[in-house]
């Protein structure tokens, strides 16, 4: 066990609607991971946040946002979802900001846009 | 840019036989250098790292990787291999930011 979790475990939903995944990190760890992992683009970064303030930006798409919360969970939002969106979305924590921290993962969420 | 290459999308091994997936790595500065798995409908779990010191890198259950810097190389290595160890293992390298290989499946036959 990781010590992440995530909720829900799966979600169906249809297309042009409006999710919210939640993620709770590891007791201890400040930073907060979101990615996507999809059969035909593998494992892609999202958004980071340290300690509430975003602190990197990858292939987020602006139909996506997420925030970090005082008590350090993270939602990821996504709105206007098309089929493409189907994925797994995971949340890792980690100590520190840096890459030096080894990320420990949630067992995922997996979303389905019909 | 970063990058992170795992040349082989899959991997077959007997049972009992030595593994080796592969992983190169492109960043500049001082890597620092991460291998995970992931078991079906499961989260990347992580097994070893390389920040410095010894070359070679032992893991979570038996595994142990091997750090070549003039090769750019961080192939994840066990001397034997179990029908549990099949899985989907992504190698991660550190530099200004964390980029994952695109994963390697390894199928352990028994």
């Amino acid at each position: 066990d990781s010590g992440v979790t995530q909720t829900p475990k799966h979600l169906i939903t249809a297309t042009g609607q409006r999710v919210t995944l939640r993620c709770s990190p590891r007791s201890g760890d400040l930073s907060v991971y979101w990615y996507q992992q999809s059969l035909d683009q593998g494992l892609q970064f999202l958004i980071q946040y340290y300690n509430g303030e975003e602190r990197a930006k990858g292939n987020i798409l602006e139909r996506f946002s997420a925030q970090q919360f005082p008590d350090l969970h993270s939602e990821l939002n996504l709105s206007s979802l098309e089929l493409g969106d189907s994925a797994l979305y995971f949340c890792a924590s980690s100590e520190t900001w840096g890459s030096r921290s080894p990320l420990h993962f949630g067992n995922g969420t997996r979303l389905t846009v019909t | 840019a970063q990058s992170v290459a795992q040349p082989e999308d899959q991997v077959n091994v007997a049972e009992g036989n030595p593994l080796t997936v592969k992983c190169t790595y492109s960043v500049s500065g001082n890597p620092y250098l991460f291998w995970y798995v992931q078991y079906p409908n499961r989260g990347l779990q992580f097994l070893l790292k390389y920040i410095t010191g010894d070359n070679l890198v032992k893991g979570s259950y038996g595994f142990e990787a091997e750090f070549n810097k003039s090769q750019t190389s961080f192939h994840l290595k066990k001397p034997s291999a179990l029908v549990s160890d099949s899985a989907l293992y992504f190698c991660a390298a550190g530099g200004d930011k964390l980029t994952f290989g695109t994963g390697t499946r390894l199928a352990v036959r028994p």
